[in-house]
Formats: structure tokens, C-alpha cells, sequence
């Protein structure tokens, strides 16, 4: 089956800073990606999504790209804002169920 | 357009007694998906209806676990009895056409279960 494996946090940027987390996945096949977004106090929200090899999602100032050839989906922001504190899921998605990485808390500093 | 809800969003029970999280998807949509994350781990599926029948219910822990939809609109998640380890945050997710490779998950706020 699918999984996905997720930068280890927390991390703590200052406003401002670039933004890198790392997903990759092991799956059969090419799985839909996903990245969604818990800020604190809320559910899950979709931030972005990209559904074949070098698709790029982008929503809010975030991008990542499928890449097949590192089977990964990174998560970036050139430059982040306290209101991105939050905790963040990469997902991936292959017949039907979400297969989801272990979560990344962002803590960002003003 | 409503978003997915659950309720309750908060739920605290003794070892032993019985607990129903229930699920409304968004309207139309014909797939319902329960989810849950224990102890700050990643998130896990449980099961996935497809209108009222059950597609894949191959997360399900054990049998203390009950999934229900009945006609196909909310559905609901009856532990019983319930556990330590059950306590986590139980997300319902719902999206509309899973034959389409942009097929969304949708998910609501979850319910946070503790067990004391």
C-alpha cells in the first residue's frame, strides 16, 4: 500500500523566513497528492492539491510540485506569516482512502 | 454550501461506557470516509462508505467499532465499550465522485474522544 513520510517538526521560522517541509511517498502507481492544513482550534483543511507527475499545487502563497522522479511533493512558502502557524498533513491518495503522513507543526515567530 | 459537521466536538467518557460520533457530509455526496489520529500520530483511516454500503471498512481497529449509515446521508461511529487507546481525534471526510482523479476529500472539524 501507499505511505508518506513527513518532515519531522516542530519547526519554528521567524515571520518572514522561507518555508520547506518535506513529504515523500512510496506508492504503486501515481497516487493524487494532497497537503492539507489544521490551524489550531479547526479541522482539516485542503491547501493544495496536484493529481499527476509535475503538476504544481498552489494556494495562499504555498506551491509544491509531483515529482515522480523523487517520488516527493515538498511543501514551500517564500515567505511566512504568523497566521501560517498551524500543523500541516501531506497526503497521498491512491484508490480511494488518504494515506497520510505523521504531521508537521509550524510555529512561526512575529 | 455546508461544510462537513460532526458532533459533538468534544467528548470525555470512562473506560467502559459507550460513545456515537455522527457525521454529516455535504449534501450530494455520495462518499463518506472516517478517519481518525491517536496521540498526535498520523492520521488513519477507518472506513469508506459509498452511499449507504460499506466500500472498504479495512481500518477499523476491532470490533468494538461500529460504522453506520443508514440512507445513505449521515453516517455515525458507535465505540462500545470503549478504551485508553481509543482516545484521538475522529475526523469524517466526504467527496463526491471517486472516479475522477481530482476527486477532494472534504473533511469536517473532528470530534476530540478522551477516555478516562
Amino acid at each position: 500500500g501507499n505511505s508518506v513520510t513527513q518532515m519531522e517538526g516542530p519547526v519554528t521560522l521567524s515571520e518572514e523566513a522561507f518555508l520547506t517541509i518535506n513529504c515523500t511517498y512510496t506508492a504503486t502507481g501515481y497516487p493524487s497528492l494532497f497537503w492539507y492544513v489544521q490551524y489550531p482550534g479547526e479541522g482539516l483543511q485542503l491547501l493544495l492539491k496536484a493529481t499527476k507527475a509535475d503538476d504544481k499545487g498552489s494556494n495562499k502563497g504555498f506551491e509544491a510540485t509531483y515529482r515522480k522522479e523523487t517520488t516527493s511533493f515538498h511543501l514551500e512558502k517564500g515567505s511566512v506569516q504568523v497566521s501560517d502557524s498551524a500543523v500541516y498533513f501531506c497526503a497521498a491518495r491512491g484508490a480511494q482512502k488518504l494515506v497520510f503522513g505523521q504531521g508537521t507543526r509550524l510555529t512561526i515567530n512575529p | 454550501e455546508a461544510g462537513v459537521t460532526q458532533f459533538p466536538s468534544h467528548s470525555v467518557i470512562e473506560k467502559g461506557q459507550t460513545v456515537t460520533l455522527r457525521c454529516d457530509p455535504i449534501s450530494g455526496h455520495d462518499n463518506l470516509y472516517w478517519y481518525r489520529r491517536v496521540m498526535g500520530k498520523e492520521i488513519k483511516f477507518l472506513l469508506h462508505f459509498v452511499k449507504e454500503s460499506k466500500q472498504d471498512e479495512s481500518g477499523m481497529p476491532n470490533n468494538r467499532f461500529l460504522a453506520e449509515r443508514t440512507g445513505g446521508t449521515y453516517s455515525t461511529l458507535k465505540v462500545q465499550p470503549a478504551e485508553l487507546e481509543d482516545s484521538g481525534v475522529y475526523f469524517c471526510a466526504s467527496s463526491q465522485d471517486i472516479q475522477a482523479a481530482t476527486d477532494t476529500q472534504y473533511f469536517g472539524p473532528g470530534t476530540r474522544l478522551t477516555v478516562l
